[in-house]
């Protein structure tokens, strides 16, 4: 099985307030990622654990968070939602190690800021 | 940083045709980084279509194949004959680094076929 699940597939969200993303996946990958996606752009990476190591890209590093209780899940949050957030919110997962950056990905979650 | 170029679409095409979606790279992280093709179905995720990590060496899958060309820096995606179920949107990425870092996306590509 390599499914990678997110939820929910849709989300509403005001400006100002607070967002929680979630992701699981159940083939023990080491390393779980976070893209953003929007129209006309290419997915932009904000974020991978690599096992309990979080790595934030520079640009993002104040915009979002992210926790990774256990193997399986990873969560991307957003403290406070400004209409600049609405996208597609893309989760991934890796074995990590050489040559195994084969990326496996949810549907993903589409987040509106209004 | 790392950036890929990949033909602008939408594309379209007749069903039978040929279809070659160009992608090039420009890699600072790495000399030699690992190349991918990814595809979305529609209503569907992003998913691997097909990958090469040694320079010279050619990928396929579902009829689909794509060379790493290490002096043109190119790794273009091509197939002799579409069929209305290759309409999806393609995507050309490399490896940030041969661990796992995460990949560089082009901006993708989206291919229409007509019966």
């Amino acid at each position: 099985d390599t499914t990678v699940k997110q939820n929910p597939r849709y989300k509403l969200a005001r400006v100002g307030k607070p967002v929680n993303l979630i992701c699981s996946q159940t083939m023990n990958h080491d390393t779980m990622y976070w893209y953003q996606k929007k129209p006309n752009q290419a997915p932009k990476l904000l974020l991978f654990y690599y096992d309990k190591i979080l790595n934030r890209e520079a640009d993002t590093f104040e915009k979002f968070q992210s926790s990774r209780p256990n193997n399986s899940f990873c969560s991307l949050y957003i403290g406070s939602a400004g209409l600049e957030y609405s996208a597609m919110y893309l989760c991934a997962s890796s074995r990590g190690g050489p040559s195994q950056n084969t990326l496996y990905f949810g549907a993903g979650t589409r987040l509106s800021v209004l | 940083g790392d950036s890929v170029t990949q033909t602008e679409g939408p594309v379209t095409v007749s069903e039978s045709e040929s279809l070659i979606i160009n992608c090039t790279y420009s890699a600072t992280s790495i000399a030699y980084p690992n190349l991918f093709w990814y595809v979305r179905y529609p209503g569907e995720g992003l998913q691997l279509l097909l990958k090469v990590i040694t320079a010279g060496q050619k990928g396929s899958s579902r009829g689909f194949e794509a060379t790493y060309n290490k002096e043109t820096t190119s790794f273009h995606l091509q197939k002799a004959s579409v069929q209305e179920s290759d309409s999806a949107v393609y995507y050309c990425a490399l490896g940030r680094n041969n661990y796992a870092q995460g990949l560089t996306f082009g901006l993708g590509t989206r291919v229409s076929v007509f019966p």
